[in-house]
């Protein structure tokens, strides 16, 4: 479904690029970071996680990097395939909580 | 492994009345999360429920409730609907206080 609005930033690439898409949080606190992938209709899908004691995490075809000073992240998919087209969303916990804050979301759209 | 489990999938109230959600996590996890993603927003963090206690929520009024039953199932409820309730509403699951999986979602529309 139409799970996030008309203003999201959009990102497109070629199939078979390399897609990177940014995240800026908020909380310098946080020690825990999500990636997730949204198709229309569908829940968040989680993707990978990486630990505030880690700078790069790598799964398969993704990488998240982390770079605390600047409380900037980061997921790189490679060789991004038409599957790929979805909203991607950031998130963060808090070491004091367990919930999480999400981004705004990027949609990722892969060109044939 | 079953998934996340959520229903209905889609609900249909008028303004005013009052909404049942249910979620039922994966097997094994204790943590239900629940979350509001409206039109033209991201997912805003609801109510943390853990062992069957209500752990935390999130800036919502009152009338958005909730309770999580001995089998660690949840129940979202939403009283005195409003226009603007009208938003996808997400469970989530885990076992520890890490990776959540989400389910499918209820799409609430309120008219």
């Amino acid at each position: 479904g139409e799970s996030v609005g008309l203003h999201l930033p959009t990102l497109s690439v070629q199939e078979g690029d390399n897609s990177i898409i940014n995240c800026a949080y908020s909380n310098s606190a946080s020690d825990y970071f999500i990636w997730y992938k949204q198709e229309s209709g569908k829940g968040p899908q989680f993707i990978i996680d990486i630990r505030s004691n880690m700078d790069k995490r790598q799964g398969q075809r993704v990488t998240v990097l982390l770079n605390k000073t600047v409380k900037h992240l980061s997921l790189q998919i490679a060789a991004t395939q038409p599957g790929d087209s979805a909203v991607y969303f950031c998130a963060e916990k808090l070491n004091a909580g367990n919930m999480l804050t999400f981004g705004g979301g990027t949609r990722l759209m892969v060109k044939p | 492994e079953a998934g996340v489990t959520q229903s209905p999938t889609h609900l249909i109230k008028t303004r005013g009345q009052q909404a049942t959600l249910r979620c039922s996590p994966i097997s094994g996890h204790t943590s239900v999360y629940w979350y509001q993603q409206a039109l033209g927003l991201g997912l805003q963090f609801l109510l943390w429920y853990d062992e069957g206690e209500e752990r935390n929520r999130g800036n919502f009024p009152p009338r958005f409730s909730g309770r999580q039953f001995p089998n660690y199932s949840s129940e979202l409820n939403v009283n005195a609907l409003e226009l603007e309730d009208s938003a996808l509403y997400l469970c989530a699951s885990s076992l520890f206080r890490f990776e959540q999986f989400f389910g499918p979602g209820t799409r609430l529309t309120v008219l």
